[in-house]
């Protein structure tokens, strides 16, 4: 298994600030996953972090707004930039199973965003 | 059209009841199939896997396919308040990685003692 810290665990924000979370995991993984959830709707990737490359963003996520770091195998950061309303949700970071069962994703609790 | 509907819920059961949770999908291609539970303020957790149809069970837990309907469910049997939480569906093609899973919208869940 794989054992996920991820901080802040919550937080409230003014409208055109920005906001870092980290991630941190208990053993070395290849590829990270950045999540959005917002209330009522499904899980939606924003992007993979792999270490020593650039991440790769899913369609309707931009660089600019969501930049990620990935500076080693157990550590990446999302930072959500130039924050509005709309930005509000729950994010989660999330990482495969160690052992390489693909089916099984390992996610962080999650960091609540309130933007002002 | 989403490519995965959940039945959103709020589902209110007794202890003890037979829960059913339900998706539907459009995708022919998918082959994995997953259900996560997330209790409140925590992220999601795996519960069940399957491959292609059929039904597989573990304790008080059955996840069944049948793909010819494009339908997936996950029932538990004699639920518990420990159960209250909401219940994710997730899937994908077999040629797919982790990036190209798709989630239902949750099903939320409060079993009552």
């Amino acid at each position: 298994s794989a054992v996920i810290s991820q901080k802040p665990s919550r937080d409230i924000c003014q409208r055109g600030t920005s906001l870092t979370i980290q991630c941190q995991v208990d053993s070395q993984v290849t590829m990270m996953f950045w999540y959005r959830q917002q209330p009522g709707q499904s899980l939606t990737l924003i992007a993979t972090a792999n270490q020593g490359s650039e991440a790769t963003y899913e369609s309707g996520f931009v660089i600019d707004k969501f930049p990620i770091s990935r500076p080693n195998l157990t550590f990446s950061t999302l930072t959500v930039s130039n924050m509005s309303p709309e930005d509000s949700s729950i994010y989660l970071c999330s990482v495969e199973d160690p052992r390489g069962m693909t089916e099984k994703l390992f996610f962080g609790s999650g960091t609540q965003l309130s933007v002002l | 059209q989403k490519e995965v509907e959940q039945d959103p819920g709020p589902l209110s059961v007794p202890e003890g009841a037979i829960v059913s949770l339900n998706c539907t999908y459009s995708n022919s291609a998918f082959q994995y199939f997953m259900w996560y539970r997330q209790y409140s303020r925590k992220g999601p957790e795996l519960l069940m896997y399957t491959y292609s149809s059929g039904n597989k069970e573990d304790g008080r837990f059955t996840a069944q396919v049948d793909k010819s309907s494009k339908y997936i469910s996950l029932f538990i049997r004699d639920s518990q308040p420990s159960d209250s939480a909401t219940y994710l569906c997730a899937m994908r093609a077999a040629s797919g990685s982790a990036r190209q899973l798709t989630f239902g919208s949750g099903t939320q869940l409060t079993v009552l003692p």
